[in-house]
């Protein structure tokens, strides 16, 4: 079946760095792969989403390239700040389908 | 613009006991509806999704059942709740009629099962 795989559970950065989490996925359908971060006692939000092989997707200094050669969506940052602290979370649909799956979540704390 | 609403906020519940979560969208006609359940620090489970009024599809077996009675309401319900049951409900809705699109989360429903 489809899965989606996060391999860190946790990662800890001083504020002002980079960071990379890391997203691969398997699936035998034309993907869909999307970020959402869900900061504590909230409900997740989209932070990006992409269907298109090799091109970059940005938003509030986040960014991530859907590679299909390595079935990779890696999200990065350049420069990490305290309110990025939340739970991300690295998720693949179907085109024209219903069915979400989602990856087991990377919990990300930034320190002052 | 388009607003989610889950009732309750939370609730504490007996094992055996029946249970009913509710959500409704609002400014959105037709839209795609899923039930998600998240345990404590956990990953998103989609439960159950929902293409129009008095059609739902099951993604995984819970125990669980879910209805979508009108057009802007989608209800999760078992009769028996188990201690597993406990966590985070989560409504969500999506705004292309073919699917594969944004999940739109509503503020969800905080459960415990004791």
């Amino acid at each position: 079946g489809d899965s989606v795989t996060q391999t860190e559970g946790l990662v800890t950065l001083t504020k002002g760095l980079p960071v990379m989490l890391n997203c691969t996925y398997q699936t035998t359908y034309s993907p869909f792969l999307f970020w959402y971060v869900q900061h504590l006692n909230e409900a997740p939000k989209l932070l990006l989403k992409s269907s298109t092989d090799n091109k970059r997707t940005e938003h509030q200094g986040f960014y991530a390239t859907l590679h299909k050669s390595s079935s990779s969506f890696h999200l990065q940052k350049s420069s990490v700040q305290l309110s990025d602290s939340a739970l991300y979370f690295c998720a693949l649909s179907e085109s024209g389908g219903y069915k979400v799956v989602f990856g087991s979540g990377t919990r990300l704390l930034v320190s002052p | 613009a388009q607003t989610i609403h889950q009732w309750p906020v939370a609730e504490i519940k007996a094992v055996g006991s029946p249970l009913s979560l509710g959500c409704t969208i609002k400014g959105k006609s037709s839209p795609n509806l899923y039930w998600y359940w998240q345990a404590t620090g956990g990953t998103l489970q989609q439960l159950f999704y929902s293409i129009t009024v008095g059609q739902v599809e099951s993604v995984v077996q819970l125990n669980l059942s879910a209805s979508r009675p009108k057009d802007d309401q989608f209800i999760l319900s078992t009769e028996k709740l188990l201690l597993s049951h406990s966590g985070f409900y989560l409504c969500a809705w999506s705004p292309l009629p073919q699917g594969g699109d944004t999940q739109y989360f509503g503020p969800g429903t905080r459960l415990l099962v004791l």
